[in-house]
């Protein structure tokens, strides 16, 4: 089956950018989608497709996809954007499957 | 408003059944995939079932085949989740979730979009004895 590869951290400045990545051979085929937890809370999507932002997130976010890879950017970071961020796309099956992945605890300092 | 809700969630021993289930308002039920995704007590996010709008297609994380079914009822807007031998690694918080799509033409030519919103708040899931 598919995996998708994130780094478990990252910490940023107040006002800095925020970089995540996602990896995986499936990332070849289809598009991620990316979603942002907040403890206690369900995830909400913030980002699909090729650079495709969902009504009411701002645009200091921004997604792009090259190979094997994802990766969503967060400018001038916020306090707000806190959490735990995971990339999801469609397995290599073919098929309707999808897999997550592992996930990135964002800091903001 | 675009509203999921979970329920049937409980603790339950090894080898027991539940049923989850999701209503759905707000929306056309019956246009959209609906998915299934878990996570375990402070786990990352796991896909487990989706269903196709009328039910015809049916896909599963492969350690849930033959144990999970999906299911749908399109005239009462909701989804279930039949959960049969259930183990101790099933424990998790269960979020249904829509899946809208969309169909996208650029200079690289066609691409699909697919994303989950939005997801319901949840229902707990315990297997222990």
């Amino acid at each position: 089956s598919s995996e998708l590869t994130q780094d478990p951290a990252v910490s940023v400045a107040l006002g800095q950018t925020i970089r995540i990545t996602c990896r995986g051979d499936s990332l070849r085929n289809s598009y991620a989608s990316w979603y942002r937890q907040k403890p206690g809370q369900a995830p909400v999507v913030v980002m699909s497709g090729k650079n495709n932002r969902p009504a009411g997130i701002p645009d200091r976010f921004s997604g792009s996809n090259s190979g094997d890879t994802a990766s969503l950017t967060v400018t001038a970071a916020q306090a707000e954007d806190e959490g735990d961020y995971y990339c999801c796309s469609r397995d290599n099956s073919g098929s309707h499957v999808y897999v997550f992945g592992s996930g990135t605890t964002v800091t903001v300092l | 408003e675009v509203q999921l809700v979970e329920s049937g969630g409980a603790l339950v021993q090894p080898g027991g059944s539940l049923r989850l289930s999701c209503a759905a308002s707000g929306f056309s039920f019956s246009k959209y995939w609906m998915n299934w995704v878990r996570q375990a007590p402070g786990k990352g996010l796991e896909w487990v079932a989706n269903i196709k709008e009328d039910g015809s297609e049916r896909y599963y994380m492969d350690s849930v085949k033959g144990r999970f079914t999906i299911s749908r009822d399109n005239a009462n807007e909701s989804v279930y989740l039949q959960i049969n031998s259930l183990r101790v690694e099933d424990t998790a918080v269960y979020y249904c979730a829509r899946e809208p799509s969309m169909s996208y033409y650029d200079r690289s030519g066609h691409y699909m979009d697919y994303w989950f919103d939005p997801w319901g708040p949840g229902t707990l899931v315990t297997v222990s004895s």
